[in-house]
């Protein structure tokens, strides 16, 4: 079965300070990831996505993930976080051979920067 | 350029009802793809249309329904209401044929069943 995991429901930090949220997937192929933030009574809207090439994808308000092939991980980070950045973030992945339009989230992880 | 517009954006019901949600995708964007977003089971995929035919569906009983219109836009049924109904439900748009995958979201319907 497809999946993606998202391993921490909650994640900390101070600002200033580097953020990790972790993601780990489990779709078949060479599948696109993407990383998505919703706050709250809002949609979800995009910050970033791996297709091929550099395993470093830079993406919106300074975040990057980094993608690791063999660990099939696609870790989403920001060097500094910002108490805006305070919201929840899914992971997602979708089988690159499949209609594209149906996406495999994790669970979210809640990310609160406090000042 | 507009994004992806859901109506209405709150609604309550009974038991046994039925709902329809509308979805109003990006200009240009023939795919449109409905989610279920729940405290208990995160984001579930419901189905994906293009060009008026639905191209993929989730896991749900044949309760929930939906279909294409020619201009792009979107509606989802729910008829026969239950109280596990409750829920967030997302549209999201993408240019069909474009090989990234990447979804916009509309800021969700969400419904509230008593």
């Amino acid at each position: 079965a497809q999946s993606v995991a998202q391993p921490e429901d909650q994640v900390n930090v101070a600002e200033g300070n580097p953020l990790t949220v972790k993601c780990t997937y489990s779709v078949s192929g060479n599948p696109y990831l993407f990383w998505y933030v919703q706050y709250p009574n809002r949609g979800l809207q995009f910050l970033l996505k791996y297709i091929t090439g550099d395993n470093l994808v830079k993406g919106s308000y300074g975040f990057e993930a980094e993608f690791n092939k063999s660990q099939t991980s696609f870790h989403l980070k920001k060097p500094s976080a910002l108490v805006s950045d305070s919201a929840l973030y899914f992971c997602a992945a979708v089988d690159r051979g499949s209609t594209l339009g149906r996406l495999y989230f994790g669970r979210g992880t809640q990310l609160t920067v406090w000042p | 350029k507009a994004g992806v517009t859901q109506t209405p954006r709150y609604l309550i019901k009974t038991r046994g009802q039925q709902v329809t949600l509308s979805c109003s995708p990006i200009s240009g964007h023939r795919s449109v793809s409905w989610y279920q977003q729940t405290p208990g089971q995160g984001l579930q995929f419901l189905f994906e249309y293009f060009s008026e035919t639905q191209r993929n569906k989730g896991n749900f009983p044949g309760r929930f329904s939906g279909r294409q219109f020619s201009n792009s836009r979107s509606e989802m049924n729910v008829s026969t209401l239950e109280l596990g109904d409750s829920a967030l439900y997302l549209c999201a748009s993408r240019v069909a044929g474009a090989n990234t995958g990447e979804l916009f979201f509309g800021e969700g319907s969400r419904l509230t069943v008593l």
